[in-house]
C-alpha cells in the first residue's frame, strides 16, 4: 500500500532555510504519471499546495512563493525533499507530503501524517 | 492573486442532504479545473473524496457525489452521517499557469 511520511525539523529560525524530506513506499517516481506535492496548514487555517514534482523532473510551485521554494527526488531512495528559504512566523504550519497520480490530475490521494514545523517570533 | 472560496460553515440534521460549493476568483469554475474535494476530520490528515469534477476513489462512501452547479464546484452529501462532521476543502488546478489552490474550507456541522 501507498504510505508517505514527512521528516524534518520542528523548530526553525526566522531567515533560516527549512529542508524537508518525504520518504515514501508503495510506488516509484520512475512511473509514468506519478508526482509528489507538499502541501501546508497554519494552526487553524486552511490547506495551501505548495509544490509539486513529477515522474519527469518537470516542477511546479505556488506562485507567491516560487522564489523561496525548492523541490527535488532522490528516485533511488523514494525520497522527495522540499526546501523552503527565509522562514519567518508565519510559515508556522503542518507540511503534509502526498502522492499525486494521473500526471496531476489525480492530485494528493494519499497523503503523510504531516510534521508541525515552527517559527518563533 | 487567485482565490478559491467556499462556504464558511454550513449545518445539517443527520439523515439529510446537503451541498457545498466552491467558487473561483477568476470566473465559471468548469471541469478544466479539474475540481477536487477533500475531508479533514480535527487532528487528522486530509482525506481524499473527488477528483475529476465528479470521479470517486475507491474509499469514498457512495454518499458523497461531486458536480458543477451554476458556475461553481459541488460537493453533495446525501444521506449524513454524524461521522461526516468535518471540514471540507475544494482544489481547483489552474492549467494556464499550472498551479493547484485550496478553497478556504468549509466546517460541517451535523446537529
Amino acid at each position: 500500500q501507498i504510505t508517505l511520511k514527512e521528516s524534518g525539523p520542528t523548530l526553525v529560525k526566522p531567515t533560516e532555510t527549512l529542508t524537508l524530506t518525504c520518504t515514501f513506499s508503495g510506488f516509484s517516481l520512475r512511473t509514468s504519471g506519478v508526482g509528489v506535492g507538499w502541501i501546508r496548514q497554519p494552526p487553524g487555517k486552511a490547506l495551501e499546495w505548495l509544490a509539486l514534482i513529477y515522474w519527469n523532473d518537470d516542477k511546479r510551485y505556488r506562485p507567491s512563493l516560487n522564489s523561496r521554494l525548492s523541490i527535488t527526488k532522490d528516485t533511488s531512495k523514494n525520497q522527495v525533499v522540499l526546501t523552503m528559504t527565509h522562514m519567518d512566523p508565519v510559515d508556522t504550519a503542518t507540511y503534509y507530503c502526498a502522492h499525486s497520480g494521473g500526471s496531476g490530475f489525480v492530485p494528493f490521494d494519499y497523503w503523510g501524517q504531516g510534521i508541525l514545523v515552527t517559527v518563533p517570533s | 492573486q487567485t482565490v478559491v472560496t467556499q462556504e464558511p460553515s454550513v449545518t445539517v440534521s443527520p439523515g439529510g442532504t446537503v451541498t457545498l460549493t466552491c467558487a473561483s476568483s477568476t470566473g465559471a469554475v468548469t471541469s478544466g479545473y479539474y475540481p477536487n474535494w477533500f475531508q479533514q476530520k480535527p487532528g487528522q490528515a486530509p482525506r481524499a473524496l473527488i477528483y475529476s469534477t465528479s470521479k470517486k476513489h475507491s474509499w469514498t462512501p457512495a454518499r458523497f457525489s461531486g458536480s458543477l452547479l451554476g458556475g461553481k464546484a459541488a460537493l453533495t452529501l446525501s444521506g449524513v452521517q454524524p461521522e461526516d462532521e468535518a471540514e471540507y476543502y475544494c482544489l481547483l488546478y489552474y492549467g494556464g499557469a499550472h498551479f493547484w489552490v485550496f478553497g478556504g474550507g468549509t466546517k460541517l456541522t451535523v446537529l
